[in-house]
């Protein structure tokens, strides 16, 4: 059974700390490891589709590492805002389609 | 920006009832999901539809759930007789190939 997870389940920090969480995937056959933003009552929202071993993406204040070998990827929020709260999720996704959730982090930054 | 859309937002029904979850994904993609998440629970893969066919289905998905793209733009999800185990956030994905999934905003089902 393919099993992704992700911690900590969630985090509270102070607007301007940074932060980082973790999200460990099956190694084998792996494809893509995709990270989304969810916003409570809104669409999951895409941030990262990550393929290769070693790959660094950045989208603002966010980036995200990925390491196929040991089954493990990062996501940094460099200076936190308010509106950087939400749950972020990460899906591990093996060429079959579907995408394999973990649990989550949620995340709340307080001003 | 384009955009995947879910109606209703909200159903509420009675164990045994027949329910239809709507989804309008996005319009030049040719793969669709739904997924579902429990409350307190993770995002849980149902199904995935591409060329007019079931790809693949999760053992969630058992005779009870059925998908359909009835007209060449919505997808919909039915399940024959809910029940209680059924009240979760249903979610729909659409893509263009095997790469981004664009989710909606997903529709709350309860069943009592």
């Amino acid at each position: 059974i393919l099993n992704v997870e992700q911690s900590p389940q969630s985090l509270h920090v102070q607007e301007g700390d940074s932060t980082n969480f973790t999200c460990s995937f099956p190694s084998s056959n792996f494809y893509a490891l995709h990270w989304y933003r969810w916003e409570t009552a809104k669409s999951p929202e895409a941030l990262f589709v990550m393929t290769l071993n070693g790959d660094e993406k950045k989208k603002g204040r966010i980036s995200a590492t990925l390491n196929t070998k040991e089954g493990y990827s990062y996501l940094y929020i460099k200076g936190s805002q308010p509106e950087d709260s939400a749950t972020y999720l990460c899906a591990f996704y093996n060429q079959g389609g579907k995408l394999i959730f973990g649990q989550g982090t949620e995340l709340s930054v307080k001003p | 920006e384009p955009e995947v859309t879910q109606t209703p937002s909200h159903q509420v029904t009675q164990m045994g009832q027949e329910v239809i979850l709507r989804c309008v994904p996005i319009s030049n993609h040719l793969y669709f999901y739904w997924y579902r998440q429990i409350l307190g629970q993770k995002v849980e893969f149902l199904v995935s539809f591409y060329n007019n066919e079931i790809s693949e289905k999760s053992e969630i998905f058992d005779d009870q759930f059925s998908v359909e793209r009835p007209d060449g733009s919505n997808f919909t999800l039915k399940i024959r007789s809910t029940k209680l185990e059924d009240s979760a956030m249903y979610f729909c994905a659409s893509t263009w190939e095997a790469d981004t999934q664009y989710f909606g905003p997903g529709t709350r089902l309860t069943v009592l």
